[in-house]
């Protein structure tokens, strides 16, 4: 079955580390986006990306860096420069006019 | 002005209740809408797509009002099984066409 997994489920990270969360969708879909979402608070946009080899900034951008150099694949990294990542990172795909399919989620947690 | 905004509830209603949801959004080019809902600590999960004036599936009524800016949720007869938050997201136009832009969610309890 077609999807859109992300890994891992749990990543705890130390100060200062840079960390990589990974995103594969098997749904032929051309855009694809990661979100973060904080007890309480809706979804903001990091960064999403409409095709292959370019991505956008969203509206919190800063602290994270992307790369999309394959069309099944878009791999969030968070940087040292993020200075609150905990968080539920959320990555989704779509074609398109039609609405997102979400994965299941990573939490990130500073330690 | 946000560009999605939410009643954030809670909502607590019982079984069998109809219970409605409001949505207002502010890109009045905006053509397509969706509903998801959203399980504690699980991926938002898409629950309904508009297109056009409004949708239904079962249950589940949504209803665009392009004059007025805002999209409704009904659902009737409510089941223990809807409790979860509903989040409105009506799509970008433009430059960011393509895009989402998601409210906070109404959270929403059916009680036995």
């Amino acid at each position: 079955d077609g999807g859109i997994t992300q890994s891992p489920k749990y990543l705890f990270r130390k100060e200062g580390q840079n960390v990589t969360l990974s995103c594969e969708q098997n749904l032929n879909h051309d855009a694809m986006y990661w979100y973060r979402q904080d007890p309480g608070q809706g979804l903001r946009l990091i960064y999403y990306s409409q095709i292959v080899n370019d991505f956008q900034k969203g509206d919190i951008a800063e602290g994270y860096s992307v790369s999309r150099e394959k069309k099944e694949s878009f791999p969030l990294t968070v940087t040292s420069a993020q200075k609150n990542p905990t968080a539920f990172y959320l990555c989704a795909s779509s074609k398109g006019e039609d609405g997102y399919t979400f994965g299941s989620g990573t939490r990130l947690t500073v330690v | 002005r946000k560009e999605v905004e939410q009643d954030p509830g809670p909502f607590n209603v019982p079984e069998g209740a109809t219970v409605a949801f409001n949505c207002t959004y502010s890109n009045s080019a905006s053509q397509s809408f969706f509903w998801y809902r959203q399980d504690c600590r699980k991926e938002p999960k898409l629950l309904m797509s508009v297109y056009s004036s409004g949708n239904e599936d079962g249950r589940f009524t949504a209803q665009l009002n392009r004059a007025s800016q805002y999209i409704s949720l009904l659902i009737r007869d409510s089941k223990l099984s809807d409790s979860a938050t509903y989040l409105c997201a009506p799509r970008g136009r433009g430059s960011t066409l393509g895009r989402l832009y998601f409210g906070r969610g109404t959270q929403l309890t059916v009680w036995p």
